[in-house]
């Protein structure tokens, strides 16, 4: 596509439930970012993925959240029996390049709030 | 660990007024510094990439500066649609990693 798409763009659920949010990355894109972003701070890493092997999980914040991009395109940030503390902006970004190089191109986001 | 501080937090310039936004990092096998704007309810759009201590990069009221331990985001005769957050980040080996930002306003 022309752009990072990404959805739902908002999404409401009740505390303990499950959500999955998806991106599509710019089409040939190397590299896939999911980020967490409080209103008023800069994005949070969580996780990023050159194809479909996942690099670095480092910034996902406990074992309720894990990422997959089984093809190497579309990747699903799910987050297991969610806490009202998950509300936030999650934000996909891919780039053309893997191997630690090039810019991100962001996506709108999907807004999360737990009730 | 990797940091990244940006400052000031906030800045209010009038139209015309300029001046400059700081980033200051700590960052193991730095692989880029990364300038992007953020306008509300948007993604970040990616502006400038600076790779050594020197470089320099410009675009139109805009200029990037990086050297060892900080890089500076000039702002030349800004005008109000310059009103957005600054947002630096930095690679390492293995992600990018942004600062919290600098919102600027800039009244007419």
């Amino acid at each position: 596509g022309a752009g990072v798409s990404q959805s739902p763009r908002y999404k409401v659920t009740k505390r303990g439930q499950d959500v999955a949010l998806r991106c599509d990355p710019i089409s040939g894109h190397v590299s896939l970012y999911w980020y967490r972003q409080a209103l008023g701070q800069g994005p949070e890493f969580l996780t990023y993925f050159n194809y479909e092997a996942q690099q670095d999980k480092s910034g996902l914040p406990n074992d309720r959240f894990s990422a997959e991009r089984p093809e190497g395109s579309i990747s699903t940030l799910t987050i297991q029996r969610t806490e009202q503390r998950d509300s936030a902006m999650y934000r996909c970004a891919s780039s053309l390049m893997g191997g630690g190089t090039g810019e991100l191109f962001f996506g709108e986001g999907s807004r999360l709030t737990v009730l | 660990e990797d940091q990244v501080t940006q400052s000031p937090e906030a800045l209010r310039l009038q139209e015309g007024e300029s001046s400059s936004l700081n980033c200051s990092y700590t960052v193991s096998g730095l692989r880029g510094l990364f300038w992007y704007r953020q306008d509300p309810g948007k993604g970040p759009e990616f502006l400038f990439t600076l790779y050594s201590a020197g470089e320099e990069k410009e675009k139109e009221r805009l200029k990037a500066t990086l050297t060892k331990k900080e890089s500076f985001l000039h702002i030349t005769a800004p005008k109000p649609e310059d009103s957005a957050t600054y947002l630096c980040a930095v690679r390492n080996n293995n992600d990018m990693r942004f600062g919290a930002g600098t919102r600027l306003t800039v009244k007419p």
